[in-house]
């Protein structure tokens, strides 16, 4: 069965720290894992991952893809509390390229 | 910007009774898709469409769900007759033909089942 997990699910800190979000995933047909955040209802677009070792990067946020070893990070560096939010890890297949969904990362950065 | 729209923002019925969802892709998206979140819970898939027909569907999408694309510009989901756990924040997105990544979603729509 196809799985995404997400760690840790939850995760608080201050402002300023950085923090790293995990997704390491088993999933057949796989095509490109992206990240999303999810504040009050529908999940932004933050980063879409194809290939190995490629650093995705937008600001205070990055991400990596390691394919060998089926998994993703997601770096926030001098976090504020706007970054509070979860954090989604999602794997596209291929064939009907539907996601599946890990479960989340609650990250609240305090004042 | 273009964004995926849904309708009603939140949904209240009680058991049993037929709900219809409604949602607006993302006017030259060919691809749509519905997803639920169930209170806590992760994130998950229902139902691909493309050419008004489904292309796949998870086990949670059973017969009292249905989809329809009544019109050119709305995406539908039907569930006939609501059980309580249905309950859950219903999601549509949408994505372009020729680009097989990003899905665009919408703002979801709050189901609760009393």
């Amino acid at each position: 069965e196809d799985k995404v997990v997400q760690s840790p699910l939850s995760l608080v800190v201050h402002e300023g720290d950085t923090v790293t979000l995990n997704c390491s995933y088993e999933v057949t047909n796989f095509r490109s894992l992206l990240w999303y955040k999810q504040e009050k209802k529908a999940p932004t677009f933050l980063f879409m991952l194809t290939s190995s070792g490629i650093e995705k990067k937008s600001g205070r946020l990055s991400s990596i893809l390691d394919k060998k070893e089926l998994f993703s990070i997601l770096n926030i560096t001098a976090t504020q509390t706007g970054d509070s939010a979860i954090y989604l890890c999602a794997v596209l297949t291929s064939g009907t390229y539907k996601y599946i969904f890990g479960t989340g990362t609650r990250l609240k950065v305090l004042a | 910007e273009p964004e995926v729209t849904q309708t009603p923002s939140h949904q209240v019925t009680q058991m049993g009774q037929e709900v219809i969802l409604r949602c607006v892709p993302i006017s030259n998206h060919l691809y749509f898709y519905w997803y639920r979140q169930i209170l806590g819970q992760k994130v998950e898939f229902l139902v691909s469409f493309y050419n008004n027909e489904i292309s796949e569907k998870s086990e949670i999408f059973d017969d009292q769900f249905s989809v329809e694309r009544p019109d050119g510009s709305n995406f539908t989901l039907k569930i006939r007759s609501t059980k309580l756990e249905d309950s859950a924040m219903y999601f549509c997105a949408s994505r372009p033909i020729g680009s097989y990544n990003e899905q665009f979603f919408g703002p979801g729509t709050r189901l609760t089942v009393l």
